[in-house]
């Protein structure tokens, strides 16, 4: 079985500073690796991939994530947020082969301060 | 292309009653999934369907199912509604011929009394 942790519930941080959203992830087999945003009231928005090549993936937003085997983590990073970065950010994998389920950490709250 | 559908919206339903959630996925997409996402547990996984068979299913009692039509359409039903049914449902689809990107619809707000 697969499983995903984020390892931090909330992150504050102040406009125009840079942040990471940590996730480590566990599985048998080998994952691609997702990020989700989801603003209020509104559905899961894809951020970025991993599927399989280079390690350093980037997304929309501004958004890139590193895969990282060896630590089995797939941080989220940004140089510079924005007010509008304000959101809950899920990191999520999938088997690569077999069960079209993903699997989902708790979540991790962005608050982004003037 | 237009994005994954779901309806209604809102729903507000008393314990006992059943209800019925509509997705329509992305136009070329076969596969849907459904996600039950509350404060408690996060996004847990239901069901996918591909090609109108369920492939895949989650830690959900039988008061939960759903189905699949020819047009990829897919409907979710839970029977028998409890309190703790109250939650986000989320749609997605992807092309489903093997682990894919699935897109997110924008939920159904199920609310039980």
């Amino acid at each position: 079985a697969q499983s995903v942790t984020q390892l931090d519930s909330q992150v504050p941080v102040f406009e125009e500073a840079p942040v990471e959203l940590r996730c480590n992830y566990s599985s048998s087999v080998s994952v691609y690796l997702f990020w989700y945003v989801q603003y209020p009231n509104q559905g899961l928005q894809l951020l970025l991939k991993y599927l399989s090549g280079s390690t350093l993936v980037k997304g929309i937003n501004g958004f890139e994530a590193e895969f990282n085997k060896s630590q089995t983590s797939f941080h989220l990073r940004k140089p510079s947020v924005h007010i509008s970065d304000t959101a809950e950010y899920f990191c999520a994998v999938i088997r690569s082969q077999g069960a079209q389920k993903l699997v989902f950490g708790q979540g991790t709250r962005l608050t982004i301060n003037p | 292309k237009a994005g994954v559908t779901q309806t209604p919206r809102y729903l507000i339903k008393t314990r006992g009653q059943q209800v019925t959630l509509s997705c329509s996925p992305i136009s070329g997409h076969r596969s849907v999934s459904w996600y039950q996402q509350t404060p408690g547990q996060g996004l847990q996984f239901l069901f996918e369907y591909f090609s109108e068979t369920q492939r895949n299913k989650g830690n959900f009692p039988g008061r939960f199912s759903g189905r699949q039509f020819s047009n990829s359409r897919s409907e979710m039903n839970v029977s028998t509604l409890e309190l703790g049914d109250s939650a986000l449902y989320l749609c997605a689809s992807s092309y489903g011929q093997g682990p894919d990107t699935q897109y997110f619809g924008p939920g159904t707000r199920l609310t039980v009394l």
